[in-house]
């Protein structure tokens, strides 16, 4: 499974725009690249996921390069209801469940 | 749908007492995993299930660990005896079978956790 890195924390203020950068250099061809958010007191919840370019849905964007060494989730004007700790894994085809979460970034939004 | 259950939500309990935690996955989901989040070593893969049958146990850290699933419906996580450091939240999720068109591969949809506390 690929390992993955991502930074620890990471502060911004409402309305911003936030990216968030996640390095996985071993990703395999069939390997998928999802994220996670997990607010305090609650299990995490997916939030995206692709394979190769670009995705968006109403939450998020995550880009993708064409070597997919890398990934970057983007929340577009985030709120103070966005502060939560997210977490970028790499996994191929629900491989037996096995997603290895790191320890993510923990957003601070703050007004 | 209701999502994923657990239960109890909290649990306190004394050392050296066994302890049961309950999942209801679901409906219709083929995959069920348990997961344990601590502080120290952030969230943890301890089993999953396919079909109600065990894959892979290797996360599970003790034999004092063990985990049922009887039905589609149903799985529990056991510790006996508890400790101290199994104080934790366990976190239940289930998935959907791959290649379905309209499901995201690799989506796990998490329960609300028990938070364990082992005095």
């Amino acid at each position: 499974l690929a390992k993955t890195t991502q930074p620890i924390s990471m502060d911004s203020y409402e309305g911003q725009e936030v990216n968030i950068t996640c390095s996985h250099n071993n990703i395999a061809t069939n390997d998928y690249i999802t994220w996670y958010q997990q607010f305090p007191s609650q299990g995490p919840r997916f939030i995206i996921q692709g394979y190769k370019t670009k995705v968006t849905n109403e939450v998020a964007s995550l880009f993708i390069p064409a070597d997919r060494k890398s990934s970057t989730l983007s929340l577009p004007r985030v709120s103070l209801s966005d502060t939560a700790v997210y977490y970028c894994l790499v996994g191929g085809d629900n491989q037996g469940g096995k997603l290895i979460f790191g320890q993510g970034t923990e957003l601070s939004v703050k007004p | 749908d209701a999502g994923v259950i657990q239960s109890p939500r909290h649990e306190v309990t004394e050392m050296g007492q066994e302890v049961t935690l309950r999942c209801k996955p679901i409906s219709g989901h083929d995959y069920l995993f348990w997961y344990r989040q601590t502080m120290m070593r952030g969230l943890e893969l301890l089993i999953y299930f396919n079909n109600n049958v065990p894959i892979d146990d290797s996360g599970m850290p003790e034999d004092r660990f063990s985990a049922k699933m009887p039905n589609a419906s149903f799985s529990t996580l056991k510790i006996q005896p508890s400790e101290p450091r199994d104080s934790a939240v366990y976190f239940c999720a289930s998935s959907p079978s791959p290649g379905l068109a309209d499901i995201s591969t690799d989506t796990q949809y998490f329960g609300p956790g028990t938070r364990l506390t082992v005095l």
